[in-house]
């Protein structure tokens, strides 16, 4: 059974830095692109970032690009999102989800986190 | 970036019914339309893939169609467990985007 468990979301002040963590499980990590969206409260799903299952390719939403960072470290399988440079808008549950190819220009996403809530604020 | 929209934004119905939602694209994506069910507190889930793929373990009285611009969703005789917000996802083009959402009600 694939299980993709969110953690590392918590509060913090603007301009500040927050690190997501996703373990997987129940897949062959390696063999699949790994995406992160997230959704702000009472909003719709946005796209923020993804990550080849080799991890040598990734790409970025507008929104986030330059701040955020997507790596991967397929012996821990395990999918980690660095998020710098906080502003209120980033405001969000955050979704770790995997794709279901290896490479990240597929972005149909067939498994999802629980999901973990990053809130900015003084 | 590809905008989608759906419609309606909200609707009501009761079991059993026949529900119809609907997807457009600001420029053409072939087929790369993606749908996915979220409920309450939770993660949205994969319905339908590629316009009409059901993805697996997804029952038969969802449905998906279209190509171009312009796609539905459609659920067959709606159920209890279908009274959830739908999402339509366009993976024709980076970055991927997604419709504002749907919210099924319960009439």
């Amino acid at each position: 059974e694939v299980q993709l468990l969110d953690s590392g979301g918590g509060l913090v002040q603007p301009g500040g830095s927050l690190r997501l963590s996703c373990a997987a499980s129940g897949f062959i990590f390696g063999n699949y692109a790994m995406h992160w969206v997230r959704q702000a409260p009472g909003k719709g799903l946005e796209w923020v970032a993804d990550i080849s299952g080799s991890g040598d390719t990734t790409s970025y939403a507008d929104s986030v690009k330059g701040r955020f960072t997507v790596s991967r470290d397929n012996s821990k399988n395990t999918l980690y999102l660095q998020m710098d440079s906080l502003r209120a808008e980033d405001t969000a549950i955050y979704y770790c989800a995997k794709d279901q190819q290896y490479s990240s220009d597929w972005y149909v996403i067939d498994y999802w986190g629980q999901g973990t809530l990053v809130t900015v604020s003084p | 970036d590809i905008q989608m929209t759906q419609s309606p934004s909200s609707l009501s119905a009761s079991v059993g019914d026949r529900v119809t939602i609907t997807c457009r694209a600001s420029e053409t994506i072939s087929n790369f339309l993606n749908w996915y069910q979220q409920k309450p507190g939770k993660a949205p889930k994969l319905l339908i893939y590629s316009t009409s793929s059901l993805q697996s373990g997804v029952p038969s009285r969802f449905s998906g169609r279209g190509s171009g611009t312009d796609f539905t969703l459609t659920i067959n005789s709606l159920q209890p467990e279908d009274f959830a917000t739908y999402h339509c996802q366009q993976s024709y083009s980076s970055p991927p985007t997604f419709g504002q959402g749907t919210k099924v009600e319960i009439k």
